[in-house]
């Protein structure tokens, strides 16, 4: 899997935008970029993940440049609940052929702030 | 139910005693992993399971570890002779192949202390 970079804190304000980078240059062809967040006391969380496209859910969207050496985590309006530790991972789709276990770096820290 | 459940959500035990940890996953999820991850660091992996194919038990740190899954339903994860060491938050996901398997669900974690 391809390496990622992140940021290792951000602070967001309550109710504003929180935008989080991930630098993934070596990324090849056909891997995907997952994001996860883990709050604390809590398991990991699945957020999203993208190819090539943006992609909206209902936690979040998801923008990845043109070459796809860089994306970024879009929480529209963030709010307290939403202070944990992201993870920016890159991962080849699943084969379903073995196991495939989930890798994290550092991630980044979010706090959202009153 | 709705996601990954597991119990119990924390764990003391004497060193040296057995302990047995469960996980229920998403109905439906065929497959299984279980992960520890120590406080303040990341996810290490332990063991997978997948329908009826054999276990990937390369993750399992030693021979005091084991764990059994029943068809695809409920997994427990097993430490005998327990060590300081083995002190963790020992969490379980499962995911679907069957539909690309790219997300993962974890369950809340099993926080096991051992004195």
């Amino acid at each position: 899997d391809a390496k990622t970079t992140q940021p290792p804190s951000m602070d967001c304000a309550e109710g504003r935008a929180a935008n989080l980078p991930c630098n993934h240059s070596t990324i090849s062809g056909n891997e995907y970029v997952y994001w996860y967040r883990q709050i604390h006391s809590q398991g990991p969380q699945y957020i999203i993940h993208g190819l090539k496209n943006n992609e909206t859910n209902e936690m979040a969207s998801l923008i990845i440049t043109e070459d796809r050496k860089s994306s970024t985590l879009i929480l529209p309006h963030a709010t307290l609940r939403d202070t944990a530790v992201y993870y920016c991972i890159v991962r080849f789709s699943y084969s379903g052929a073995g196991s495939y276990q989930l890798t994290f770096g550092k991630g980044t820290k979010l706090s959202v702030i009153p | 139910g709705a996601g990954v459940s597991q119990s119990p959500s924390n764990k003391v035990t004497e060193k040296g005693k057995d302990v047995e940890l469960r996980c229920d996953p998403i109905s439906g999820h065929t497959a299984l992993y279980w992960y520890r991850q120590r406080l303040g660091q990341g996810l290490e992996f332990l063991i997978y399971f997948q329908g009826n194919s054999a276990p990937d038990k390369s993750g399992l740190p030693s021979d005091r570890f084991s764990a059994e899954r029943t068809g695809e339903s409920v997994s427990t994860l097993t430490i005998q002779r327990t060590q300081q060491e083995d002190s963790a938050v020992y969490l379980c996901a499962s995911t679907n192949p069957g539909t690309g398997g790219r997300e993962q669900y974890f369950g809340p974690g099993t926080r096991l202390t051992v004195t």
